[in-house]
Parts: structure tokens; sequence; C-alpha cells
């Protein structure tokens, strides 16, 4: 049973592209929290999804990021016109049947802006 | 304000000592979770602690909660230098089981 999968591990991108990243949960998981660790820092919660459902989507800034987890293939973790800020390491995690189940973590994705 | 604050931030010990890391909250919480994260690496759940819960073991771990204190403590006992790594604490206070995590303490074990 694979774990989460996370890609690209490692993204580099220029101030002003988009970067993509993109969670496929657990076989048999369906909710998704998308996380973002700064460095030396512990993971601050993003967004919180279900299948084609966003639930909490409190901790996303307000601009330029976006989240969707369609009914189809990965969660996807959108981030436009990217800014030296946006530079950190983004976690998704998913967990079972509940959403009080345990959550599982992704390898994460690297995103460093130029 | 975040929740999960461990302490100490850093330790360093001799192989086959324990270890010990604490780590306090600021509300109400349904479970606090310990996981590990290994430099540049995803985060390794260890062990789930309920709130009704008082202590937990999972091989060399354990785990103790005080909701009357909001603190939590984890014990690594006979510690290994595979042990070393960033350890946090993580609370579901914030509903929706999103996770509020401290900013970890770094372990780190001396063959």
């Amino acid at each position: 049973n694979a774990g989460v999968m996370q890609n690209p591990r490692h993204l580099v991108r220029r101030r002003g592209q988009e970067a993509r990243l993109r969670c496929s949960p657990m076989k048999g998981h369906s909710h998704v929290y998308w996380y973002r660790q700064l460095p030396e820092e512990g993971l601050k919660f993003m967004v919180y999804l279900q299948k084609e459902n966003i639930i909490d989507e409190s901790g996303m800034p307000k601009e330029r990021f976006s989240a969707e987890f369609p009914k189809e293939g990965p969660s996807i973790l959108r981030i436009q016109q990217v800014v030296r800020g946006d530079s950190a390491a983004y976690f998704c995690a998913t967990s079972g049947r509940t959403r009080t189940d345990t959550q599982y973590f992704g390898p994460g994705t690297r995103l460093t802006v130029l | 304000s975040q929740q999960g604050e461990e302490d100490p931030q850093a330790l360093s010990i001799q192989e086959g000592e324990n270890a010990t890391m604490n780590c306090s909250y600021k509300t109400s919480i349904n479970n606090l979770q310990w996981y590990r994260q290994n430099s540049g690496r995803g985060l390794v759940h260890l062990i789930l602690i309920r709130s009704n819960e008082r202590e937990k073991h999972s091989g060399r771990l354990r785990v103790t909660l005080d909701t009357s204190k909001k603190s939590s403590s984890l014990l690594i006992t006979a510690s290994r230098a595979a042990d070393t790594a960033s350890y946090f604490c993580a609370t579901d206070a914030g509903g929706n089981n999103r996770l509020a995590f401290g900013k970890g303490n770094q372990v780190v074990v001396i063959p």
C-alpha cells in the first residue's frame, strides 16, 4: 500500500511564475490537508479538502493561492505569481474515512523562488 | 495563536540515554500527536494520545498528557543514533482535525 505521494519533490521557480504542487493520497483516503513549513519553523495549516470540496481554507493566503481535489486525480496546490516569501516546504497529509483519523504525511515539495 | 510549543528546543544526548521533551498548548483538544522529521524529509507519525488518556506507550516511546496543565511529554528511552531528528507535537484544536504544530525539538543522539 503506497504512502502519500507528492511531486515534484523539488521545484524552482522565478518570481512571477506559477507553481503547481501535487498530492496523491494513500489508497482509501479521502481527506487531504496542506501545510507549509518555513525554515526552522513548525508546519502551518493551509487548507483541508475532501473530494471536490474545500472544507476549510482558513490558513490559505487570500491571494495567489488556490487548492483543489478533483473527483479523479491528485490534489493540487497552486501558487500564482510566486514571490520569494513563498519559498518553503509544502506538505500534504491525508486521512481515512473520518476526519479524526491519523494524518499521514507525504515527503513534501520544496519550493525555491529565485 | 500557535498551539503546541515544545520545550526544550534542542537536545544533545549520548546513545543509550533517555530523551524527554515537552509540549504545551492553549485550548481544549480532542487529541495530541507526536511526529518525527528527519532533516529534509517528511513527517512520520509516532503516536496519538486522546484527551481521555493520560499515558501511552509505543515501543521505546512513552507519551503523557495532562489536560489540566495543557501539556504533554514525549520520552524516548535507550536512544539510538537513528533517533536523531526533529520532534513535533501537534494538536487538533483548530477544528476540522486541522493540526497546529509547535516549532519542534531538535534531538541529536551522539553514538
